[in-house]
């Protein structure tokens, strides 16, 4: 009964290739998020979906897409991979997105462009 | 902006010693404060949070932190170390009304038998 689920957990490819992560959330959550966390372990904030209405879109490169079918459902979509995408991606899904609400993480997935 | 700052990127104690993680965030508002921990190859999971009210928080795992406001601090803290502690631990701030939980740098704690 996992809460937050993410595919795949590890990804290699090439620089140049098009990939895409999926997350999914069983918890009945209305809001999720994409996070990057780099080789030094700082985590960031990429994009926010609150009942599938973009609400956060930082500053990241337009290769990167994300598409929410329904509110369960989070994915990632990465154009033209390049050797600065390597990091691992998290999910995360909480209820509500303004104030105090606990975000629930996935397991990540680890992206690696040679 | 906002910011958190984690003094420390490396922490180590013994087993049985008392842990101590820094946390100092820049807010003009005082913020919503979080504690996450990450054990290797997993994702986050929350430890505790400060909201408003009473300052000293209860976590799971027998951590705790103490907000201050005229420190402008939030540090961990657990009296007695376990083994299984040994993890990176994230503080992480939302400004009241902000969608945006930004994290600090991280500090990584280590547990010597």
């Amino acid at each position: 009964d996992t809460a937050v689920s993410q595919t795949p957990k590890y990804l290699v490819t090439q620089m140049g290739n098009d990939k895409s992560i999926k997350c999914e959330q069983n918890l009945g959550h209305d809001t999720m998020y994409w996070y990057k966390q780099d080789s030094k372990k700082f985590l960031k904030i990429m994009f926010s979906y609150n009942n599938k209405e973009l609400i956060i879109n930082e500053t990241v490169p337009n290769r990167f897409s994300p598409k929410s079918p329904d509110k369960a459902h989070l994915n990632l979509h990465i154009n033209s991979l390049e050797l600065g995408d390597s990091a691992v991606y998290f999910c995360a899904s909480s209820q509500g997105y303004k104030g105090p609400n606990e975000q629930f993480f996935g397991p990540g997935t680890r992206l690696t462009v040679l | 902006a906002q910011s958190v700052t984690q003094l420390g990127s490396h922490v180590s104690v013994s087993e049985g010693a008392l842990v101590l993680l820094r946390c100092n965030y820049s807010s003009s508002v005082p913020p919503y404060l979080f504690w996450y921990v990450q054990y290797p190859n997993q994702g986050l999971q929350l430890l505790l949070k400060y909201t408003t009210g009473a300052t000293l928080v209860k976590g799971i795992n027998g951590f705790e932190a103490e907000f201050k406001k005229s420190e402008t601090s939030f540090h961990l803290t657990k009296p007695s170390a376990h083994m299984s502690d040994a993890a990176e631990y994230f503080c992480a701030v939302i400004k009241g009304g902000s969608e945006k939980l930004v994290f600090g740098k991280g500090t990584k704690l280590t547990v010597n038998p």
